[in-house]
């Protein structure tokens, strides 16, 4: 898990709620990403920031919002129009020097669960 | 568009046997392909990647991996099998225009029987 925290380690949303999920890096990397994974579908991207202030939609970005405001922190808000958002939520971090060939390294998850 | 395919959900192998979880990927280019192990409830461990070079990787754990560009695979290998190594494995892919997130298959989930 390295340098990269999540938390909290499990969230509960009531309907109609907004959550945050939080991800610090003390990395010092450039580019951030937020996977969610449910069984048997593996992971797939939600969000993902290259450089502060930017950011880029992923595949499944709809019902969720992120910020990039510091380089070592990426919030998660997972929105009301999120219909179905219980799964495990991963962050990952990498530096990114344009080349293609950073691994990028996980944090421990979280797990998100609705009442 | 990238793609990665594990065309297995669930390996069973007997401890000290060898183990082999597959992988192919598509891929405009030369790719650069990784292997990731996830125990329950935690995040990803980053296990090896080829990037150039020799097509035999060495990673952590006593894991290699092939490449193989002819047949556009990337199997994971392991000479003998623990049962400390159950655990669902993923394969990952990133094009060499770089500058974009990897892209996972779906996960094997790998069970050594004492």
């Amino acid at each position: 898990d390295g340098g990269i925290t999540q938390s909290p380690k499990y969230l509960f949303r009531k309907e109609g709620q907004n959550v945050t999920l939080s991800c610090e890096q003390n990395l010092n990397h450039d580019a951030m990403y937020w996977y969610r994974q449910d069984p048997g579908q593996g992971l797939r991207l939600i969000y993902y920031s290259q450089i502060v202030n930017d950011f880029q939609k992923g595949d499944i970005a709809e019902g969720y919002s992120v910020s990039r405001e510091k380089k070592e922190s990426f919030p998660l808000t997972v929105t009301s129009a999120q219909k179905n958002p219980t799964a495990f939520y991963l962050c990952a971090s990498s530096d990114e020097g344009g080349r293609g060939r950073e691994t990028q390294y996980f944090g421990p998850g979280t797990r998100l669960l609705v009442l | 568009a990238q793609s990665v395919a594990q065309p297995e959900d669930q390996v069973n192998v007997a401890e000290g046997n060898p183990l082999t979880v597959k992988c192919t990927y598509s891929v405009s280019g030369n790719p650069y392909l990784f292997w990731y192990v996830q125990y329950p409830n935690r995040g990803l461990q980053f296990l090896l990647k080829y990037i150039t070079g020799d097509n035999l990787v060495k990673g952590s754990y006593g894991f290699e991996a092939e490449f193989n560009k002819s047949q556009t695979s990337f199997h994971l290998k392991k000479p003998s099998a623990l049962v400390s190594d159950s655990a669902l494995y993923f394969c990952a892919v990133r094009g060499p225009s770089g500058n974009t997130p990897l892209v996972f298959g779906k996960g094997t989930r790998l069970s050594v029987i004492a």
